[in-house]
């Protein structure tokens, strides 16, 4: 049950894009394709942004998207936009109903 | 739409035991396996444990194994956590969360409930 490995800190100017990686293992990243990323304002409960490695829940903006290859996911999102500016965190089921979450980023819009 | 309402937190003792609630509304309750997470103040988010639709199967993450019961009541559509033996290293806001329908993911949270441990 070892946490993801993400990126402390991420930072980008408006209108750029960003990426933020999320590492794991085979038991985890690598052997589900059961990763989710999630947005978290100060204060606020988390926010599903990314679903099933690349899919978008229905009224997150398609600036957001995600990808996965081997043990390594990645979330990215373009035209930054000053609302942006949140913890990102990643996910991934890690079998018999666990899952594992990553140490999360914080994405600054400069 | 769907709610998750946790309360139950609180400032408590080491050593010393609370229950958490979570009631759910918005969806049908007895469908979902369900979640508790928690995060540690300025810290990231931690699974604690999950609970299937039914409450025949539990499991835990290793941090919380043997102190922590998860349980539900379907009749209610109430999830509950009971912690015991509390340490410092408890301390943080616990979310109910629940399993997405057609994916093994977490799609929706509740707004938490603080649990302080200190003396």
């Amino acid at each position: 049950q070892s946490a993801l490995t993400q990126p402390a800190s991420v930072s980008g100017s408006p209108g750029q894009s960003i990426t933020i990686s999320c590492t794991g293992t085979s038991s985890d990243v690598g052997g589900y394709d059961y990763v989710s990323w999630y947005q978290q304002h100060p204060g606020k409960a988390p926010k599903l942004m990314i679903y099933d490695v690349s899919k978008r829940p229905s009224g997150v903006s398609n600036r957001f998207s995600g990808s996965k290859s081997g043990n390594t996911a990645s979330l990215t999102v373009s035209g930054l936009q000053a609302e942006d500016e949140a913890d990102y965190y990643c996910c991934s089921y890690a079998g018999s109903s666990t899952f594992v979450f990553g140490g999360g980023t914080k994405l600054t819009v400069l | 739409q769907v709610q998750l309402v946790e309360s139950g937190g609180g400032v408590v003792q080491p050593g010393r035991s609370l229950r958490l609630s979570c009631v759910a509304s918005g969806f049908t309750f007895s469908n979902y396996a369900m979640y508790w997470v928690r995060q540690a103040p300025g810290k990231g988010l931690e699974w604690v444990a999950v609970i299937s639709y039914d409450g025949s199967n539990k499991y835990y993450a290793d941090s919380v194994k043997g102190r922590f019961t998860i349980a539900r009541d379907n009749s209610k559509n109430t999830l509950y956590l009971q912690v015991n033996s509390l340490r410092a290293e408890d301390t943080a806001v616990y979310y109910c969360a629940k399993r997405a329908e057609t994916s093994a993911v977490i799609d929706y949270w509740g707004q938490g409930t603080l649990v302080t441990v200190s003396s």
